[in-house]
């Protein structure tokens, strides 16, 4: 079965650090490029972070620029996100989802085919 | 960035209804534009993609069209897991990818 499942929400203090996972199977995961995608309470999707299948290119939101890194682990089929400096603004669930088509070096042309099922993270003092 | 305006931003309809949900991009994006239903505590679900094309596994009565700068979801006849919400996704050249801000589906 392909699957995608996070891993690492939580809560955490304003101006923390927080490490998500992403664990792959069913699939070849090298082969795709991969997304964090989010969702604010009470708000819409948002695009976070693009990593291509063999990590030469990344892309982030505005927002999370210089704060978050995307990395992956071909090796271990797991998907990474660091974010730190978190502030309020960054409470949401985040999703890793994958690219529809193996190979893509822009972001989500043709959509993101499998998602998984997300994890919170919640900033709060 | 590329804005996605998609309208309505809410939809009250029945079993059995024809609805459609139009986005229309700020600026040319060729035909690299997606949608997609989610429903609370599930993941998104990606329906159409470039346009038109179904993905595997979503019924027929989902569709997608494109007319100039608007792209359209059309559902030819709504069944009661349908009731979701739905956003369009644009995904041409440069980054960042943007979302509609959804279309909330209901009885």
């Amino acid at each position: 079965e392909v699957q995608l499942v996070e891993s690492g929400g939580g809560l955490i203090q304003p101006g923390g650090s927080l490490r998500l996972s992403c664990a792959a199977s069913g699939f070849g995961f090298s082969d795709y490029s991969m997304n964090w995608v989010r969702q604010a309470p009470g708000k819409g999707l948002e695009w976070v972070s693009f990593i291509s299948s063999t990590s030469s290119t990344t892309y982030y939101t505005a927002s999370v620029e210089g704060r978050f890194t995307i990395s992956r682990d071909n090796a271990k089929k797991s998907l990474y996100l660091q974010m730190n400096s978190l502030s309020a603004e960054d409470t949401a669930v985040y999703y890793c989802a994958r690219e529809t088509f193996p190979f893509g070096v822009t972001v989500a042309p043709y959509g993101m085919d499998v998602w998984g099922q997300g994890t919170t993270v919640t900033v709060s003092s | 960035d590329i804005q996605m305006t998609q309208s309505p931003s809410s939809l009250s309809a029945s079993v059995g209804d024809r609805v459609t949900i139009t986005c229309r991009a700020s600026q040319n994006i060729g035909d690299y534009v997606n949608w997609y239903q989610k429903k609370p505590g599930k993941a998104p679900k990606v329906l159409i993609y470039g346009v038109s094309s179904l993905q595997s596994g979503v019924p027929s009565r989902f569709s997608g069209s494109r007319s100039g700068a608007d792209f359209t979801l059309t559902i030819s006849s709504l069944q009661p897991e349908d009731f979701a919400t739905y956003y369009c996704q644009q995904g041409h050249g440069s980054p960042p990818i943007t979302f509609g801000r959804g279309t909330r589906l209901e009885i």
